[in-house]
């Protein structure tokens, strides 16, 4: 199993300000994710981070907004940009299970509580 | 494109046992995975079944049936701590990503 950490835990930003989400991981992984989850809802996938190439992101998010880093085969950032009350949610980076090369076993963080004023 | 169905909420009493139903469609099939999710906690994965048939993990068991494209998740022994919210999740295609059903808020009443 993999161990991840998510920096900050929670945050309350303005309306028009970008945050920036870390996330941190025990061990070498090819694919981190992220996801959001607004309260009460499902995990929708915002994109997908391999070290050394673009992030490929979902239908319905642009690098603009989620712009991404993957700097190293251990951590990942994202960040919210330009924020709206709509991109208040929660943040979730996760990895997979079999040696983070593919399989249906992922581990999550335990995610970012943003809220946008 | 994928999509899974499941019920929105289920409330069961202390120690009975509770079914979980997850149809789907897929485009590609790899294996039907289930999550549970605390209020203010993340994901934890708990069962895969890649192939038909019942895989047990303690008091939870897992079932999948490939030509009805349908699997459940049946938790036995209920305790309070099982309350909690309950994911399907199949993987799209040949990539790496899961695509999560909409979730079943589980409440296990005393």
């Amino acid at each position: 199993s993999a161990v991840i950490s998510q920096k900050p835990s929670r945050d309350i930003c303005q309306r028009g300000t970008s945050l920036t989400i870390q996330c941190q991981v025990d061990s070498q992984v090819t694919m981190m994710f992220w996801y959001r989850q607004q309260p009460g809802q499902s995990l929708t996938l915002i994109a997908t981070a391999n070290q050394g190439s673009e992030a490929t992101y979902e239908s319905g998010f642009v690098i603009d907004k989620f712009p991404i880093s993957r700097p190293n085969l251990t951590f990942s950032t994202l960040t919210v940009s330009n924020m709206s009350p709509e991109d208040s949610s929660i943040y979730l980076c996760s990895v997979d299970g079999t040696s983070g090369v593919g399989g249906n076993e992922q581990y999550f963080g335990p995610g970012t509580r943003l809220t946008v004023t | 494109g994928q999509s899974l169905e499941q019920p929105s909420e289920v409330t069961a009493v202390e120690g009975a046992i509770v079914q979980i139903n997850c149809t789907y469609q897929t485009s590609g099939f790899y294996g039907l995975s289930w999550y549970q999710q605390h209020d203010g906690g993340a994901p934890t994965f708990l069962s895969y079944n890649a192939l038909d048939g019942l895989e047990e993990t303690g008091r939870f068991s897992s079932f999948l049936s490939r030509s009805d494209s349908y699997g459940y998740l049946l938790l036995q022994e209920l305790q309070m701590k099982d309350s909690a919210s309950y994911f399907c999740a199949v993987r799209e295609g040949s990539s790496y990503k899961l695509i999560f059903g909409s979730g079943t808020r589980l409440l296990v009443r005393p």
